[in-house]
């Protein structure tokens, strides 16, 4: 069946530094995409997404591009702050099955000043 | 704006009692889902919902119950609470396939 895999954490890097999480995915159709970020005490919030193959979604410098022939879809920020520290979960929604999610595992992310 | 509402926020049962996890949406979402997450396990889809009337299982159903009545309301009843059922339980919405997901704040039940 589908399923997603993200790099384990939990990452700490300082502030300014550059960030990249790794997402990979399997699908036998045609998914889209998502990460979505987790607060300390909240629930999820959309990130970015994209829904087709080479799309790069984007957000508050986050960034990240639909690989189809890599089944990738890496998160990357040019230069993080104390304020992105959260929990990052990549997604996919198999399309056509309720808007289901299927979730990778998450990487915490500590920013230290 | 509500969004996706969910009660209680925290809740702690005793092994074999039974309860109802609340959520409510107030953006006429047609599709709705409940989750739960377990640490290094990220989230996983319990049931979730197309519209009023219309439920299905998702990767781990058992021991949980759903109806939808409405299309606001999605409850998740637990029927018989085991100590495995420890968990954070999120429920979402969407207005269909490949849109943004919004999720409630979550509940934290611990059975003991």
């Amino acid at each position: 069946g589908d399923s997603v895999t993200q790099m384990e954490g939990p990452v700490t890097l300082s502030e300014e530094a550059f960030l990249t999480i790794n997402c990979t995915y399997t699908a036998t159709g045609y998914p889209s995409l998502f990460w979505y970020v987790q607060y300390p005490g909240e629930g999820l919030q959309l990130l970015l997404k994209a829904t087709k193959a080479d799309d790069k979604g984007s957000n508050k410098g986050f960034e990240a591009t639909y690989r189809k022939e890599t089944t990738s879809f890496h998160l990357e920020k040019g230069s993080v702050q104390v304020s992105d520290s959260a929990v990052y979960f990549c997604a996919l929604s198999p399309g056509n099955q309720g808007g289901k999610l299927i979730f990778g595992q998450g990487t915490e992310l500590s920013v230290k000043p | 704006n509500a969004g996706v509402t969910q009660t209680p926020k925290f809740q702690v049962l005793k092994t074999g009692q039974s309860m109802t996890l609340q959520c409510a949406q107030d953006m006429n979402h047609e599709y709705m889902s409940w989750y739960r997450q377990d640490p290094g396990m990220g989230l996983r889809l319990i049931h979730y919902s197309v519209g009023a009337g219309i439920t299905d299982q998702g990767e781990v159903p058992n021991g949980y119950n759903v109806s939808r009545s409405t299309t606001e309301d999605f409850p998740l009843r637990l029927l018989s609470a085991a100590p495995s059922q420890t968990s954070v339980y999120f429920c979402a919405s969407s207005y269909r396939d490949n849109t943004e997901a919004f999720f409630g704040q979550g509940t934290r039940l611990t059975v003991v």
